[in-house]
């Protein structure tokens, strides 16, 4: 248990479909992150939250949408997904000590 | 790019056998870390290591860094069927952004 926690853990929409990740931590920390994680593909950076401000947006294509209410949530909001979408997303949260704490991820699957 | 890039893709040893994982990037770095993932979960963090340190330990883990070389290896001694589990490497540019990039990873399988 990494105090990161994500849902749903398993997710398959439509491509027309608009669903909504979860990502919730209370370790304190004031930085979030979305990743993607296809397979055999490094991870890949999509989102990065300080303080509730959007610090990095890695070139992801605007059918993701993340949203940082406060320092303890963030979500990712998909809308008109493709095939290629499909992966793991993973959320994680970090503190002072540069040490990343992962949640398990959300496995989406977009038919 | 300072993506660290594991060595091996794909790793299999037996139950009490040594297993090195060697990790190489391109660019000067604050900080290098190890992460393990189970198959379809999320990463754990198992440890970093600054650039001005050579050597770290940590339980069956030992972590070592050649900044020359630009690259880092992670070994588990008497390893265990539970450590298998894919092993990533991550950095963070000096003079960067600070965020962490991932290499792709190895994937460690321990037979019992």
């Amino acid at each position: 248990e990494t105090g990161v926690t994500q849902t749903p853990r398993h997710l398959v929409m439509g491509m027309t479909n608009k669903k909504s990740l979860k990502c919730e931590q209370h370790l304190g920390h004031n930085a979030m992150y979305w990743y993607k994680q296809s397979a055999k593909k490094p991870l890949e950076l999509m989102f990065v939250y300080n303080f509730k401000e959007q610090t990095e947006n890695n070139s992801v294509p605007s059918r993701f949408s993340p949203e940082c209410p406060n320092s303890s949530h963030l979500f990712l909001h998909l809308h008109t997904l493709q095939p290629e979408d499909s992966a793991l997303y993973l959320c994680a949260s970090q503190g002072n000590n540069e040490k990343l704490f992962f949640g398990s991820g959300t496995q989406l699957s977009v038919l | 790019s300072q993506q660290g890039e594991e060595d091996p893709q794909a790793l299999s040893i037996q139950e009490g056998e040594n297993a090195t994982m060697n990790c190489s990037y391109k660019t000067s770095i604050n900080n290098l870390q190890w992460y393990r993932q189970n198959s379809g979960r999320g990463l754990v963090h198992l440890i970093l290591i600054r650039s001005n340190e050579r050597e770290k330990h940590s339980g069956r883990l030992r972590v070592t860094l050649d900044t020359s070389k630009k690259s880092s290896s992670l070994l588990i001694t008497a390893s265990r069927a539970a450590d298998t589990a894919s092993y990533f490497c991550a950095t963070d540019a000096r003079g960067g952004s600070e965020k962490l990039v991932f290499g792709k990873g190895t994937k460690l399988t321990v037979n019992p």
